[in-house]
């Protein structure tokens, strides 16, 4: 199966800051990675599909890019309702769609 | 609207047995690939099992394989997962998914894009 990892595993920003959160896949997922947000008691939301396409309705402030095994998302300037926890997901090696372990963005 | 809306979670003792329903309007249900995916209290996201569109394929994480078991009936737009001798790790929050494929460069790139909001189960005595 693929693992997939995440960097780092928290933070801590402020309203304003550039964000960056990294993923890595055990072995090549070309362009199948997918990013999720997950606000708590909540279910997880698409973000980032094909590692780099915004799902519709998401601010544009959200930007994925990589492919292969490395991956990044960037939120451009944090907003205070962009506090949550990122995940990543493979949609490569289907039907087993690995997630990272999440990234938890929290207030500075 | 689609709505994907859990239900038959509760509290079982380890070795027990439970009944997961997912019940989904405002979408074509029949057209649907359809995934469980939990999450542990505090922790993250765990892909639990898969069922196709006809039921025909089906595929489960190591860690449920063997007590656990997805189905699904179209004509009564649900999704299922049986499952038996639960231990003390399978307590978690379980969530319900449509998986769809998004076009992209000409290829297409599957992604869960509905979610149920999820039935907390527990197992313990």
């Amino acid at each position: 199966d693929v693992q997939m990892t995440q960097s780092p595993s928290s933070l801590s920003a402020s309203v304003g800051d550039r964000v960056t959160i990294s993923c890595r896949a055990s072995q090549s997922v070309r362009s199948f990675l997918n990013w999720y947000q997950q606000k708590p008691g909540k279910a997880p939301k698409l973000l980032i599909y094909a590692a780099s396409s915004l799902q519709s309705g998401v601010p544009s402030r959200f930007s994925g890019s990589g492919s292969g095994t490395d991956f990044t998302l960037t939120i451009s300037s944090l907003q205070p309702e962009d506090f949550a926890t990122y995940y990543c997901q493979q949609s490569f090696s289907i039907p087993r769609y690995t997630f990272g372990p999440g990234t938890k963005v929290d207030i500075k | 609207e689609v709505q994907l809306v859990e239900s038959g979670g509760g509290l079982v003792q380890p070795g027990g047995s439970l009944r997961l329903s997912c019940t989904a309007s405002g979408l074509t249900f029949r057209t649907y690939d359809m995934n469980w995916v939990r999450q542990p209290p505090g922790r993250g996201l765990e892909w639990v099992s898969y069922i196709s569109t006809s039921g025909s394929t089906t595929d489960y994480a190591d860690s449920v394989k063997g007590r656990f078991t997805i189905s699904r009936d179209n004509g009564k737009n649900s999704l299922y997962l049986d499952m038996n001798s639960l231990r003390a790790e399978d307590s978690a929050v379980y969530f319900c998914a449509t998986a769809a494929s998004y076009f992209y460069d000409m290829n297409g790139y599957p992604t869960f894009d509905n979610w149920g909001q999820g039935t907390l189960v527990t197992v313990s005595s």
